[in-house]
């Protein structure tokens, strides 16, 4: 079965960009999705496909792909942001796996 | 907007058979896909499988065996059975819609969204 693999955990300044990868090979076929979940929540879509934005999703977050990793950017990251993110993609099975997560702490 | 919740007991015994139901409101259930996701405390999500509304399924093969996933058009439902469940069963279940895509050149995708508070069951005796 695929898997997806994100680093445990990234923290970044107050105001400054991070980027957080996912690696997996269903990325080559599918476009991931990306979720934002904080504790006692439940997760919350950020970026699906090429890089698009649910309403209500601020700017600040943008999605990229490219081979086998796709990524998730915050550009000018806020205490809010504070977060677990997890990645989504399925295979050709219509198999869906979730990234390990990655928890991001700004500092 | 479509607004998901779930419900179903908070704890289940050993052995036997969790059951949960989403109810989706604010929309229909049919034409689209529907999912369970699950979360171990402290750990992170695992994708338990989908239903279309007419009742095709797939499922996460390590679940396979013990999991039955159906739908009530009629009352705007669809469940979540998981077999002969241990202590590694307990966790927050979240119920969630999936949507589809192609973008440019013609590479699919697919996206949970909304998803409902997720419920959290226990298997303890």
């Amino acid at each position: 079965s695929s898997e997806l693999t994100q680093d445990p955990a990234v923290s970044v300044a107050l105001g400054q960009t991070v980027r957080i990868t996912c690696q997996g090979d269903s990325l080559r076929s599918y476009y991931a999705s990306w979720y934002q979940q904080k504790p006692g929540q439940a997760p919350v879509l950020v970026i699906y496909g090429k890089n698009n934005r649910p309403s209500g999703i601020p700017d600040r977050f943008s999605g990229s792909s490219s081979g086998n990793t796709a990524s998730l950017t915050i550009t000018g990251a806020q205490a809010e942001d504070e977060a677990d993110y997890y990645c989504n993609s399925r295979d050709s099975s219509g198999i869906y796996v979730f990234g390990t997560g990655t928890k991001v702490t700004v500092l | 907007q479509v607004q998901l919740q779930e419900s179903g007991p908070g704890l289940v015994k050993p052995s036997e058979t969790l059951s949960l139901t989403c109810t989706v409101s604010g929309g229909s259930i049919s034409s689209y896909y529907w999912s369970w996701i699950r979360q171990p405390p402290g750990k992170g999500l695992e994708w338990i499988g989908y239903i279309y509304y007419s009742g095709s399924t797939n499922y996460n093969p390590s679940l396979k065996s013990r999991v039955t996933i159906s739908v009530d058009t009629s009352k705007n439902q669809f469940s979540l059975k998981l077999s002969s469940v241990t202590a590694a069963d307990t966790a927050v279940y979240y119920c969630a819609r999936v949507l589809s895509g192609s973008g440019s050149p013609g590479v699919p995708y697919n996206w949970f969204d909304p998803w409902g508070q997720g419920t959290l069951v226990t298997v303890s005796s």
